[in-house]
C-alpha cells in the first residue's frame, strides 16, 4: 500500500513570496490533515478535511494560509505572503474512517523563508 | 483533550529495555492512549494504542495502570535505530483530532 505522498520535499523562498505544497493521501482515506512542525516542537494541526469539506481550521492563519481538497483526494496548502516565522516542516496525514486507530503521515515539506 | 507530560529526553544503550512514562491526570473515560515515533526528516509513525492494562505488538508494549492517569511505553532491547522522538497522546477514538506535545527525545548509545 502506497503511503502519503508530499511534494516538494524542500522549498526555499524569500519573505513575502507565495508557496504551495501538495499532498496525495493514502487511497480511500477520507480524512486529511495538514500540520505545521517548527523545529524542536511537536506537529500543530492547521486544518482537517473530511472528504472535500473542512472539519476544523481553527488554528489556520487565514490571513495568509489557505488549503483546499476539491475532489476529496489530493490537497494543496498555500501560504501567501510568507513570513520568516513560517519556516517549518509541513506535514500531511490521512486516516481511514473505518480504522480510526492511527493517522498516517507523509515525509513532510521543509520550508525555509529567508 | 487531556494534557500529557513526558520527559524531554532520555539516553539509553543498545540492548537495554527502555521505558518512557507519560502522565495524563485528566484523561477522560472515552480517551485512548496512543504513542507515535518520529525519526529525523520523517513524519510521525503510529506505534501502539491502548485503553487499559497491557497492549503488546511487534514493536513495543504499553502498560496502563487501573487509574489510567499514566502509561508506560516499553521498548525491548533497543538498537541505535530506535533513536527518535516519542510522542504520548490522549484522544477520544471517535474524535479525529490529536494534539502533539514536545515528545521525548530518546538517544540510544552504542
Amino acid at each position: 500500500e502506497a503511503g502519503v505522498a508530499q511534494s516538494p520535499r524542500y522549498k526555499i523562498i524569500e519573505k513575502r513570496q507565495s508557496v504551495a505544497f501538495w499532498c496525495n493521501p493514502i487511497s480511500g482515506h477520507a480524512t486529511l490533515y495538514w500540520y505545521q512542525q517548527i523545529l524542536g516542537q511537536g506537529p500543530k494541526l492547521l486544518i482537517q478535511f473530511q472528504n472535500n469539506g473542512v472539519v476544523d481550521d481553527s488554528q489556520l492563519p487565514k490571513d495568509r494560509f489557505s488549503a483546499e481538497r476539491l475532489k476529496g483526494v489530493d490537497s494543496t496548502l498555500k501560504i501567501q505572503p510568507a513570513k520568516l516565522e513560517d519556516s517549518a516542516v509541513y506535514l500531511c496525514a490521512s486516516k481511514n474512517t473505518d480504522s480510526p486507530d492511527a493517522q498516517y503521515f507523509g515525509p513532510g515539506t521543509r520550508l525555509l523563508v529567508l | 483533550l487531556a494534557k500529557t507530560t513526558q520527559p524531554i529526553s532520555m539516553d539509553s544503550y543498545e540492548g537495554q529495555e527502555v521505558n518512557i512514562t507519560c502522565s495524563h491526570n485528566n484523561i477522560a473515560t472515552n480517551d485512548y492512549i496512543t504513542w507515535y515515533q518520529q525519526f529525523p526528516s520523517q513524519g510521525p509513525r503510529f506505534i501502539i494504542q491502548g485503553y487499559k492494562t497491557k497492549v503488546t505488538n511487534e514493536v513495543a508494549s504499553l502498560f496502563i495502570p487501573a487509574d489510567r492517569k499514566s502509561s508506560t511505553l516499553s521498548l525491548p532491547r533497543v538498537s541505535l535505530s530506535d533513536t527518535a522522538v516519542y510522542y504520548c497522546l490522549v484522544c477520544d477514538k471517535e474524535d479525529d483530532k490529536i494534539i502533539f506535545g514536545k515528545g521525548t527525545r530518546l538517544h540510544i548509545l552504542p
